[in-house]
């Protein structure tokens, strides 16, 4: 099971920041966050992981919380683009290497 | 970012045949694949995990006998459905992950079965 929850749905105007909540209450020290988006029928795009620190790219910023149990993903200037379906994932320990378990998602309109 | 390719992008086929995708990362060695299905409307759901040269490890409730997973090398991995029918249509997605890398994804296949 995922070990997130996040809003199902967000919107946010053009030009202006859009701020993706998410909830893991039940991270492990070790455990990293990551972020995925995924547009209509494709594979999911890699944004931005973090452990502890807050990290910067060249997509966006994620701020985790001193206690590590919930994180914001925050995309400074949206653009229509930028519309999809945003999952935040706790990479657990499997049996044999890590995974990424998805949950539903917080699916973002950038609005003109 | 590091490119994983995936062939077919969509393939019809008979119930009761037998399909094979294929998943290949072009720019980096995956020494970890990983297969994922995709119902409409809903997350992405993962099948298996597959080291390089190694069985794959199914999650509970996927028949490996059924999808049949071959990583033989650290640039290919294979998901093959066997014996397709008509709820095995679905959108399957593989991901390659490399030693400390972020899992990349592959654009996904759109199976539909007749």
């Amino acid at each position: 099971d995922a070990k997130t929850t996040q809003p199902p749905s967000m919107d946010c105007a053009e030009g202006r920041a859009a701020n993706l909540p998410c909830n893991h209450s039940t991270i492990s020290g070790n455990e990293y966050v990551y972020w995925y988006r995924q547009i209509h029928s494709q594979g999911p795009q890699y944004i931005i992981h973090g452990l502890k620190n807050n990290e910067t790219n060249e997509m966006a910023s994620l701020i985790i919380t001193e206690d590590r149990k919930s994180s914001t993903l925050i995309l400074p200037h949206a653009t229509l683009r930028d519309t999809a379906v945003y999952y935040c994932i706790v990479r657990v320990k499997g049996d044999s290497s890590y995974k990424l378990i998805f949950g539903s998602g917080t699916r973002l309109l950038v609005r003109p | 970012g590091a490119v994983v390719s995936q062939h077919p992008s969509r393939v019809i086929c008979k119930s009761g045949t037998s399909v094979k995708i294929e998943c290949r990362s072009l720019d980096f060695q995956a020494t970890t694949m990983f297969w994922y299905r995709q119902f409409p409307k809903q997350s992405l759901m993962l099948m298996a995990t597959s080291n390089e040269g190694s069985k794959a490890t199914y999650e509970q409730g996927v028949e490996k006998d059924k999808f049949l997973i071959n990583h033989a090398s650290l640039t290919l991995s294979t998901l093959t459905v066997t014996s397709a029918h008509p709820e095995d249509s679905s959108f399957y997605i593989c991901s390659g992950s490399g030693m400390n890398t972020e899992a990349f994804f592959g654009q996904g296949t759109r199976l539909t079965v007749v």
